[in-house]
């Protein structure tokens, strides 16, 4: 079946320093990946996506490049803020399977002053 | 736009007794999940419907967790009987058909079962 695979966490930066979080997948098909964000208190919300392979997904100063050669959808972000501490899941969907989603297990970051 | 809808929001049951969660998706959206967010772990897809259809219930315990989309809007989960490990959070999301479209969540049901 279908997985994702996020790095464990959690993940303390101090501000204004680089971020990775790496995610992998597994799919039989070319699925849809996603990043959604979870921050203290809200529910899930979508922080950027990509289709197709070679996309680059965008939102917030973050981005993420879906590589089919590698599976891998790893989310960047060149300067942290504090407002971004939350947790941080990749998730796809996968088009020869009508659709059927699957998440990682979620990331936490928390970013210090 | 009103977002995704879910009640109640907090709910604490006895284990073996029985408990529903009902989902009120966004307007337009023919694809619905529900979902299982165990504490500290990513939401587990339990049933993914399209319109009145499920399109995966692979994960669904089906023993005891049932789900209904009646006219393909509105969906209810139902657990019975409960056990301690169905302690979670249940998410409802909705989406326009296609892979390519984000889910949008619901805030969740926190289910207690002592």
């Amino acid at each position: 079946g279908n997985s994702v695979t996020q790095m464990e966490g959690p993940v303390t930066l101090s501000e204004e320093a680089f971020l990775t979080i790496n995610c992998t997948y597994t799919a039989t098909g070319y699925p849809s990946l996603f990043w959604y964000v979870q921050y203290p208190g809200e529910g899930l919300q979508l922080l950027l996506k990509a289709t197709k392979a070679d996309d680059k997904g965008s939102n917030k100063g973050f981005e993420a490049t879906y590589r089919k050669e590698t599976t891998s959808f790893h989310l960047e972000k060149g300067s942290v803020q504090v407002s971004d501490s939350a947790v941080y899941f990749c998730a796809l969907s996968d088009n020869t399977n009508a659709g059927k989603s699957t998440f990682g297990d979620g990331t936490t970051l928390t970013v210090k002053p | 736009e009103a977002g995704v809808a879910q009640s109640p929001r907090y709910k604490i049951i006895e284990k073996r007794q029985s408990v529903a969660f009902w989902c009120n998706p966004i307007s337009g959206h023919a694809t619905l999940y529900w979902y299982q967010q165990i504490l500290g772990q990513g939401p587990k897809l339990l049933i993914q419907f399209q319109n009145n259809g499920v399109v995966d219930d692979s994960q669904l315990p089906k023993d005891r967790f049932s789900a209904e989309r009646l006219k393909g809007v509105d969906s209810t989960l139902k657990i019975q009987p409960a056990k301690l490990e169905d302690s979670a959070v249940y998410l409802c999301a909705s989406s326009l058909v296609g892979t390519q479209y984000e889910q949008y969540f619901g805030p969740g049901t926190r289910l207690t079962v002592t």
